[in-house]
């Protein structure tokens, strides 16, 4: 089964930092891109940043650029987004997913949550 | 990177049809064939629905449809039903490897 399970959240005070954690399987993860999106309380959708499948490429939205970075290894199967700088409009469940074929976000994971 | 603009809500009875539009600009729907919808239930995780502006993955009943038309993409959810209440939300391509979503609709069944 192809599946993503992110790990990691939790109450943070402003400035501090988190690391999140996202374990694909069921799927060969090394070929893939991937990407964080995050949805604060009672909000919309937001795509936060991507990953290129081998790592060497990166992209974030604005508002992240400088603080957050984002992470594999392929090894290991994961995706990572470290987390610097925290700001209280951060707080949000953050979900990974893979980008398939198709250029559209294919598999999500079930999410975690980020209060800061 | 401004979100892309969705009504905030349409609502349609069982049967009826009703259509979402996704207004960006030149430099996201209107210069790339690859605008996504996603379905998002309480609580739970998006599901994709529409892909390429009118593709639907495997599974996803026919009755989900997507277009575009300049800058402006649409979802039309023929025959509602009413498993079908749910979030929505329209996703394109913003160049550079970056992406938008819209501002989400709120889709009620009478």
């Amino acid at each position: 089964e192809v599946q993503l399970v992110e790990s990691g959240g939790g109450l943070v005070q402003p400035g501090g930092s988190l690391r999140l954690s996202c374990a694909a399987s069921g799927f060969t993860f090394s070929s893939y891109w991937m990407t964080w999106v995050r949805q604060a309380p009672g909000k919309g959708l937001e795509w936060v940043a991507n990953i290129e499948p081998d790592g060497s490429y990166n992209c974030y939205v604005d508002s992240v650029k400088g603080r957050f970075t984002i992470s594999r290894d392929n090894a290991k199967d994961s995706l990572y987004l470290q987390m610097n700088s925290l700001r209280a409009e951060d707080t949000a469940v953050y979900f990974c997913a893979r980008y398939g074929i198709t250029a559209a976000k294919d598999v999500w994971g079930q999410g975690t949550t980020v209060t800061v | 990177q401004s979100a892309l603009t969705q009504p905030r809500s349409v609502s349609g009875s069982p049967g009826q049809s009703v259509t979402i539009s996704c207004t960006g600009t030149s430099s996201d729907v209107g210069g790339y064939n690859s605008v996504s919808w996603y379905q998002q239930h309480p609580g739970k995780a998006p599901k994709l629905m529409i892909h390429g502006v009118t593709e639907r993955p495997s599974g996803v009943p026919d009755r989900f449809s997507g277009s575009k038309s300049g800058n402006t993409a649409s979802l039309t959810i023929s025959g509602l039903q009413a498993e079908d209440e749910a979030d929505y939300y329209c996703c394109s391509h913003a160049g550079s490897h970056t992406y938008v979503f819209g501002t989400g609709t709120e889709v009620t069944v009478l």
